[in-house]
């Protein structure tokens, strides 16, 4: 079993959407839980993150984290098309991060 | 700040070929990362060090080395290269957890 699993997408949605991005992980020794954003042939860069559960808001962006389902998301709202990019989770443990596969998506003007 | 610098941004290298991956940051972080990105694929962590003289080994560490002699360099070596480590290698640098910054990647080609 892979320690982040993400469903790799594509994802491609109208301007204005609710889009919904998320992974499941499996080790319980993650506090840490980052949202990184990629954009074609660029480094990723940091979005925002979560520590522990709970939920954090930064604009249209929103990430929240269930431990007790090993689950993470994040919501994006009233989507742009600058907002087409791949997203990957990253949950951090033991100076390590762990990235997921990553998700793709597209926002159709 | 220049941020984090790698160098070169393209190769093209032969099979057994050697070479070595440059990246510097000057924000003075501690902690420094290499990771490798195949197409479609998330970022594997290769070597990873929490300060100078310090490393240890990610995921994929096999037909790497690296080195960290200051805390500004962070050099990834390939010896005897083969077409599996075709792919896009990213350094990383971070002061603590909540924040992490990639260079702009190396675009390795094995042929």
């Amino acid at each position: 079993q892979k320690e982040v699993e993400q469903d790799p997408g594509p994802l491609s949605v109208p301007e204005g959407a609710i889009v919904s991005l998320n992974c499941t992980y499996s080790n319980s020794a993650f506090q840490y839980f980052m949202w990184y954003r990629q954009y074609s042939r660029k480094g990723p860069e940091l979005l925002m993150y979560t520590y522990s559960s709970g939920n954090k808001e930064d604009g249209r962006f929103t990430a929240q984290v269930d431990k007790s389902s090993k689950y993470i998301s994040l919501f994006i709202r009233d989507s742009q098309p600058s907002d087409s990019a791949t997203y990957l989770c990253a949950p951090y443990t033991g100076n390590q991060f762990y990235f997921g596969t990553g998700t793709s998506l597209t926002v159709i003007p | 700040n220049a941020g984090v610098t790698q160098t070169p941004k393209f190769r093209i290298l032969k099979i057994g070929q050697s070479m070595t991956l440059q990246c510097t940051q000057d924000m003075n972080h501690n902690y420094m990362y290499w990771y490798r990105q195949d197409p479609g694929m998330g970022l594997k962590l290769i070597y990873y060090s929490v300060g100078a003289g310090i490393t240890d080994k990610g995921e994929v560490p096999n037909g790497y080395n690296v080195s960290r002699s200051t805390t500004e360099d962070f050099p990834l070596r390939l010896e005897l290269a083969a077409p599996s480590q075709t792919s896009v290698y990213f350094c990383a640098s971070r002061p603590e957890v909540e924040t992490q910054y990639f260079g702009p990647g190396t675009r390795l080609l094995v042929l």
